[in-house]
């Protein structure tokens, strides 16, 4: 079985500081990983994926995740947050080869002037 | 229109109505899903249409009753709803149906039952 969770339900960070949103997995087969983003009255944007290459991943907005198997932890990090980084963030699971998709609760990150 | 869309973006509806969401992408994809999204809890996911068949359905009331009449359309069709179902009903489009793909995600409906 898959599960996921997210460590922080709320974030708050000053502009041009660094962002950490932290996420743990749980997953009985090799696990593919992924954080999207969801800003107010938008759909979720996928800011970045891992599926067994490289273990630390490269997103879009500068954001990205080091993959950590022996502490089933996938954190999304960012060196400097801007204002427009303020939104959810979603860590989500699935396996390949099955349907299932799990959500995390989600982190709000609040991005101070 | 690029991307996925979704209408009506915001719905109120009585307990006693019939109503439908409708989804569309425009990506080319071939596998579609419904996600559920409540105040304080996590997305679920309700359905997945794969190449037009529904490959999952994650136990979800006979209220709520999808259909894939095509591989760029998604319909959610809507009856006799309990005022917890309201929420935000999200749509999203991949290329294949397995684990491991990029889901592409609409703007959502925000759905309110009176």
């Amino acid at each position: 079985a898959q599960s996921v969770t997210q460590l922080d339900s709320h974030v708050s960070v000053s502009e041009g500081t660094p962002v950490l949103l932290r996420c743990n997995y749980s997953s009985s087969y090799s696990p593919s990983l992924f954080w999207y983003v969801q800003h107010p009255n938008k759909g979720l944007q996928l800011l970045l994926k891992y599926t067994s290459a490289a273990t630390l991943v490269k997103g879009i907005n500068g954001f990205e995740a080091e993959f950590k198997k022996s502490e089933t932890s996938f954190h999304l990090t960012k060196p400097s947050a801007h204002m427009s980084d303020a939104a959810e963030y979603f860590c989500v699971v699935s396996v390949t080869g099955g349907f299932k998709t799990i959500f995390g609760a989600g982190t709000r990150l609040f991005v101070k002037a | 229109e690029t991307g996925v869309t979704q209408t009506p973006r915001h719905l109120v509806m009585g307990m006693t109505n019939k109503k439908s969401l409708k989804c569309e992408q425009h990506l080319g994809h071939n596998a579609m899903y419904w996600y559920k999204q409540s105040a304080k809890k996590p997305l679920e996911l309700m359905f997945v249409y794969s190449l037009e068949e529904r490959v999952e359905n994650n136990s979800v009331p006979s209220r709520f009753s999808p259909e894939c009449p095509n591989s760029s359309h998604l319909f959610l069709h809507l009856h006799t709803l309990q005022p917890e179902d309201s929420a935000l009903y999200l749509c999203a489009s991949s290329q294949g149906a397995g684990g491991g793909r990029e889901q592409y995600f609409g703007p959502g409906t925000r759905l309110t039952v009176t």
